[in-house]
């Protein structure tokens, strides 16, 4: 049971390209989303989804795009990349029915957009 | 939107103290509230997790309590250990299963 794991660990990027940050899990899952982590901010979500062919913006959409085509699978991609987004990314999913369900997080992307 | 506050930002302890690390909300409309753990550039680990229903859980020498009508949580550790440091953060689980943090509490437990 590897949980949940994300790939790259490190990325660096030109302004203007695009990459995509791949998130799996094998916990047969329903709700899967990603953050990101800034200095002085927290962690804010981004997109999430609560099962295969559902997804949803969080509090900082833009910029990110996402889909979920399978349960285990859930990949962000960045379309073209801004300095701005230079951050760490986490992935994480839950159970979702019932509510209250316990959050697993990945290892984290730390990206660099120059 | 729910707001989350983690105070202080940092703690420095000799070790074998034992601390406590507060977290507030603004929204007491949460289904659960969730400590993590994470150490430098590593990802989160969760530590315990509190239902809206219970008051406290308890996990070896951690000990989390939830008061949802004022809107507060603390961690409890007992006789911290250097090991201990690292950075301590919060979450509030609201609508849609969508986790609120804090941005944390780096604890340093000096040896």
């Amino acid at each position: 049971n590897a949980g949940v794991t994300q790939t790259p660990k490190f990325q660096v990027l030109k302004t203007g390209q695009s990459m995509t940050l791949q998130c799996a899990q094998d916990m047969n899952h329903e709700y899967m989303s990603w953050y990101r982590q800034d200095p002085g901010m927290g962690l804010r979500l981004i997109h999430y989804s609560v099962g295969a062919g559902i997804t949803d913006q969080g509090e900082v959409p833009n910029g990110y795009n996402v889909s979920r085509s399978t349960t285990e699978d859930f990949p962000l991609r960045l379309l073209s990349a801004a300095p701005s987004q230079t951050s760490v990314y986490f992935c994480a999913s839950s159970y979702f029915r019932g509510g209250g369900n316990e959050q697993f997080f990945g290892p984290g992307t730390r990206l660099t957009v120059l | 939107k729910q707001e989350v506050t983690q105070i202080p930002a940092a703690l420095s302890v000799p070790e074998g103290e034992n601390l406590v690390l507060n977290c507030s909300f603004t929204d007491s409309a949460i289904y659960n509230l969730q400590w993590f753990r994470q150490d430098p550039g590593k990802g989160l680990t969760s530590l315990l997790l509190i239902q809206s229903s219970q008051r406290e859980q308890t996990s070896g020498r951690l000990n989390a309590s939830l008061d949802k009508s004022s809107g507060r949580s603390t961690l409890y550790i007992a006789a911290s250990q250097p090991g201990d440091s690292a950075t301590y953060l919060c979450a509030a689980l609201g609508g849609a299963n969508n986790l609120f943090f804090g941005t944390g509490t780096r604890l340093t437990v000096i040896p």
